[in-house]
């Protein structure tokens, strides 16, 4: 599976538009974008994936760019809920192993 | 919503004690994984299995053993907990391998 990047840890005011970044410039053509964000001490919780097309549903959008070398999850309205730790990972739909959860980013919304 | 179940929530216990987390989920998942989960840090796969009777061990070194005779159940024995085992022990489910349901996790002390 890519290898992802993330950013450490962002801020969003309450309210506003939250973009987290992700880099995966070693994707390949059959492998999917998948987020996941982690609650403090609870199991993290699945976001959306996507291969190349935007995605959107209740929770997020997820925007990949064209060459699919990076991505960015939109939370459009954050609230003080949605601060957590977010996971961007890679892999190949219905491959044969596990999801790896690498360090993710760490979003803190500010009231 | 996700039905799976952790026991205990808690648990502190002496050294030297065998102890075993319960893991049940009511979605009929093929797939049930552990990961464990130090405060602050990354969650490493410890088991998986993809069928009764099929475990297998994950990237992360643990000296905890699992079983899994009935596809709802997957518990996770330690034979004798030591202060190092000392951590989160979070439980996850699947249909296929991308998206994950996650219980609320045991953590578990040892003194």
């Amino acid at each position: 599976d890519a290898k992802t990047t993330q950013p450490p840890s962002m801020d969003c005011a309450e309210g506003r538009a939250a973009n987290l970044p992700c880099n995966h410039s070693t994707i390949s053509g059959n492998e999917y974008v998948y987020w996941y964000r982690q609650i403090h001490s609870q199991g993290p919780q699945y976001i959306i994936h996507g291969l190349k097309n935007n995605e959107t549903n209740e929770m997020a959008s997820l925007i990949i760019t064209e060459d699919r070398k990076s991505s960015t999850l939109i939370l459009p309205h954050a609230t003080l809920r949605d601060t957590a730790v977010y996971y961007c990972i890679v892999r190949v739909f219905s491959g044969n192993t596990p999801l790896v959860f690498g360090k993710g980013t760490r979003l803190s919304v500010i009231a | 919503e996700a039905d799976i179940y952790q026991t205990p929530r808690y648990l502190v216990i002496g050294t030297g004690k065998k102890i075993t987390l319960e893991c049940s989920q009511t979605m009929g998942h093929d797939k049930m994984y552990w990961y464990q989960q130090d405060p602050g840090m990354e969650l490493h796969l410890i088991h998986y299995s993809y069928g009764v009777n099929s475990t297998e061990k994950g990237d992360l070194s643990s000296e905890s053993t699992v079983s899994r005779i009935r596809t709802e159940h997957f518990p996770l024995t330690l034979e004798s907990a030591r202060p190092s085992h000392t951590s989160q022990y979070l439980c996850a489910s699947s249909r296929g391998l991308e998206k994950l349901f996650f219980g609320s996790g045991t953590q578990l002390s040892v003194l």
